[in-house]
Order: structure tokens, then sequence, then C-alpha cells
């Protein structure tokens, strides 16, 4: 079964630091996303692809936080630099989208925890 | 903005019981509702989904309500088992992919 694949699964590291998270969505899925979920609520859109633009990144603290997605397949988030307010797990999801549907169904990578101290 | 609220927070069954989770949501242009699944250490997982041209929908234990009306929807399980314990998320959609979740529920089942 096809899965989205996220790495690194976990990041430890200190404020001021630059961190980096991999995304690489399902074949074939134009659609791609990065969530943050903070402990104990629900996720949150940061940003939102479709093929290698962006569609939506009016959530992304864009003085710290990059995403690109260069040839319209895997993605990069960073931090840069990281604050103890980064704390969160960040999810990658992908989804297929049909011209003129709304299919919304996400499909949900594993996560990305990441520790700011 | 779209806001969705999800009530209640945590909620404790006996094994066999029904289960039933509620959320509203603010932003009539809503059309596509989803629920998911997240498991301890994993990302969500969509279990069910309903749209706005539909009331009510059906998968074996769950079913999904939605009153477009009151702007509201609902989670159902009935004859839940120690596996449907989990984190619940409701959400709503004005377009596609620009979910809006609620802040989830976690659903213990009692063996």
């Amino acid at each position: 079964e096809a899965e989205v694949a996220q790495s690194p699964r976990y990041k430890i590291t200190e404020k001021s630091q630059a961190v980096a998270f991999w995304c690489d969505p399902i074949s074939g899925h134009a659609t791609l996303y990065w969530y943050r979920q903070i402990l104990g609520q629900g996720p949150e859109l940061l940003v939102q692809f479709q093929d290698e633009s962006v569609v939506d990144d009016s959530q992304l603290p864009k003085d710290r936080f990059s995403a690109e997605r260069l040839k319209g397949v895997d993605s990069t988030l960073k931090i840069q630099p990281a604050e103890l307010g980064d704390s969160a797990m960040y999810l990658c999801a992908s989804s297929y989208k049909t011209v003129g549907t709304n299919t919304g169904e996400l499909f949900f990578g594993e996560g990305s925890r990441l520790t700011v101290l | 903005g779209e806001n969705v609220e999800q009530h209640p927070s945590t909620l404790s069954v006996q094994e066999g019981d029904s289960a039933v989770i509620k959320c509203t949501y603010s932003d009539s242009a809503s059309n596509y509702f989803p629920w998911y699944k997240q498991e301890l250490g994993k990302g969500p997982q969509l279990i069910i989904d309903i749209r706005s041209n539909v009331g009510e929908k059906k998968d074996q234990r769950i079913a999904v309500t939605l009153n477009k009306t009151a702007k509201h929807f609902s989670l159902h399980i009935t004859e839940t088992q120690p596996e449907d314990s989990a984190v619940y998320f409701c959400a709503a959609s004005p377009r596609a992919g620009k979910s809006t979740f609620g802040d989830g529920t976690t659903l213990t089942v009692k063996p």
C-alpha cells in the first residue's frame, strides 16, 4: 500500500538552530500539504502545494519557515531559526486532485516530531 | 475563516457500547466533512467522510450525520471495541484540501 514518507521521525534541536523536514508524497498525488500539530490540538495547515506551486501559505510564519517542492514531487520544510514554540509534530499529507472535483481525502505521513530546547 | 469545535475532548465507554462525537462549524461554504482517526505515534487516517448533499452515511459500525442548517455533524461508533481507542478528529472543508480540524476527542474503550 502506497504511503507518504517523512523524515526524520524525531528531531531534537536547540533554539536558534536550523531544522529541515522532508516529505515524499504518494506517487501521482499532485497536492501536498504541511500541517503542524501541537500536542492536544488538531492539525493546522501551514502550506499547500499544487504540483510545484504554492496554493496557500497564509498560515506559514514566513520570517522563519520556508517550504519548497521544486520538481513537484517531494518537499522540504525548513525552520530557521527554531524557537521553543515550534515544538510540535509536523505532518505531511498528500491528496489526489482531479480537475473540477473536490476529492478532499488527505493521506498523512507518520509525522516528524520536533523538540526545541 | 472556518472554525471547528469538537466535543467531548475525552470519552470513555465500555466495550460494546456506542460512542458519539459532535462537531460544529462556522463557514456555511464548507461542503466536505471528513473524520480522521489518529493512533499513538501515527498520522491521522480517514475513516469516513460526508459531503453537504448527503444527510447521513454509514460504513459498518461507523456512521456520520450532517445537519447543514444547524452547522453540526456527528460521528457515531456502535459496538465499540478496544481497537477503536484512539484520537478522533473532525474537519470541515470549504474547498478541496483546505481542511480545518477540531481539537480532537480521545476515545478510550474499556474491555
